[in-house]
């Protein structure tokens, strides 16, 4: 059984800081990671992927991916209340469909 | 661009009665899944097809479940009988083939079964 673990939170992190989402997966032939965010009542929205060791930005946010440590992170900097929302990890493990973690709750508090 | 289109975007039903939900996903992408999320499970795969074909149902419950994608541009999820359990909301996403592929989620079906 292939595993994305997120811890479920709330995380809550102060207007203008820097938020540290993490996730861990169980299978060390996953191929690529996607963060996703999800709004309250909405759909899930991608922010980013990566597959390749080491760092990506975009904008205020950065994936991190260590595969030999087997997690992935999203670093949102100078967070906005805007920020706050579910953060979904998902893995890709060689066969197109995405493993979803069950998703860490984000608060941005003004 | 569209985006995925779902519909009803709410259903509330009786148990035992038949339900189904459709999907149309962006033009051109050639995969569509069949996602159902739950605050317990999270978001959990229950199916997907490749060129209209099915590909992997093992995450479909029951045999209550089927899903059919008659044609590149329509997908539908139904469930009969349908039971309270099976309240959740369903999302249907698609993509282009490969496994660095984002999903673009359609806006959901909200379904109650009381």
């Amino acid at each position: 059984q292939k595993e994305v673990e997120q811890n479920s939170g709330p995380l809550s992190v102060p207007e203008g800081a820097i938020a540290s989402l993490n996730c861990t997966y169980s299978d060390r032939g996953s191929q690529s990671f996607f963060w996703y965010r999800q709004y309250s009542g909405k759909s899930p929205e991608l922010i980013m992927f990566i597959y390749s060791n080491g760092d990506k930005e975009d904008g205020r946010f950065t994936a991190q991916l260590n595969k030999a440590s087997q997690y992935v992170s999203l670093l949102i900097r100078d967070s906005q209340p805007s920020d706050s929302a579910t953060y979904l990890c998902a893995g890709n493990f060689g066969n197109e469909k995405l493993t979803f973690g069950t998703g860490t709750r984000l608060t941005i508090i003004p | 661009d569209a985006g995925v289109i779902q519909s009803p975007r709410h259903e509330v039903t009786e148990m035992g009665q038949e339900v189904t939900l459709r999907c149309k996903p962006i033009s051109g992408h050639n995969s569509l899944f069949w996602y159902r999320q739950t605050m317990m499970r999270g978001l959990e795969l229950l199916i997907y097809f490749n060129n209209n074909v099915p590909i992997d149902d093992s995450g479909m419950p029951e045999d209550r479940f089927s899903a059919k994608m008659p044609n590149a541009s329509f997908s539908t999820l139904k469930i009969q009988p349908s039971e309270p359990r099976d309240s959740a909301v369903y999302f249907c996403a698609s993509s282009n083939r490969g496994d660095n592929s984002p999903l673009h989620f359609g806006n959901g079906t909200r379904l109650t079964v009381t």
